[in-house]
């Protein structure tokens, strides 16, 4: 079946430093890979996300990469702020089409 | 304010109710879904709907019933069948089912004591 990997599920940083969230999925049909950011007691936002046919996008500070050969994706965030503190879930469509989310990984920044 | 929301933020229920979980759009999306999240095991999928009328089971539908009877209603019913169901449910919507965003609702922390 479906299934998404996440790692790290805790991540700590100094703030000006960059942070990388890893995902690997098992679905070669997989055609869309959003990132949500999570901040505490608040729901889930997308901030980014990438499709098959492009390989990295960039927005600002926040970069997504897909490797498709190796099914995997990740999230880069550069010169990271107190504000990126978070959880930040990793997602994948698959061949059904329905959203499967990673675990999820808690980005902490200390400034 | 446009957007998809969710009530009660929390609610308390005993032990053998069955309890319903509102989810309204006004976003004119066609796709709705329920997820749960609990701690260290991320969004898991209830159940949702590509259009009004249908729905299918996600991968943890066990004891959750879900209707679509209306475009923008998508509420979800916890019945007393749910082994577990101490949690955080959030419902998301978007414009088709599959390859496009999902916008989240503020989600309902339910305690059933």
């Amino acid at each position: 079946g479906e299934n998404v990997e996440q790692h790290p599920s805790t991540l700590s940083v100094q703030e000006g430093d960059s942070a990388v969230i890893k995902c690997t999925y098992s679905d070669s049909a997989s055609n869309y890979f959003p990132w949500y950011k999570q901040e505490l007691g608040k729901r889930p936002q997308l901030i980014i996300d990438i499709r098959s046919n492009v390989g990295e996008k960039k927005d600002q500070r926040i970069a997504v990469t897909l490797n498709k050969t190796a099914k995997h994706f990740s999230l880069h965030i550069t010169e990271t702020q107190p504000e990126d503190s978070a959880v930040y879930f990793c997602a994948e469509d698959g061949a059904t089409n329905k959203l499967i989310f990673g675990t999820g990984t808690l980005l902490a920044v200390q400034p | 304010d446009g957007g998809i929301t969710q009530s009660p933020k929390y609610l308390f229920r005993k032990e053998g109710q069955n309890v319903t979980l509102s989810c309204e759009q006004n976003l004119n999306h066609d796709a709705m879904y329920w997820y749960r999240q609990d701690p260290g095991q991320g969004l898991r999928l209830i159940y949702y709907s590509q259009i009004v009328n249908d729905f299918q089971k996600g991968d943890i539908a066990e004891g959750y019933s879900v209707s679509r009877e209306k475009k923008e209603s998508f509420p979800l019913t916890v019945t007393s069948a749910q082994k577990n169901p101490t949690a955080f449910y959030l419902c998301a919507s978007s414009p088709t089912f599959g390859g496009t965003e999902a916008f989240f609702g503020q989600g309902t922390r339910l305690t059933v004591v």
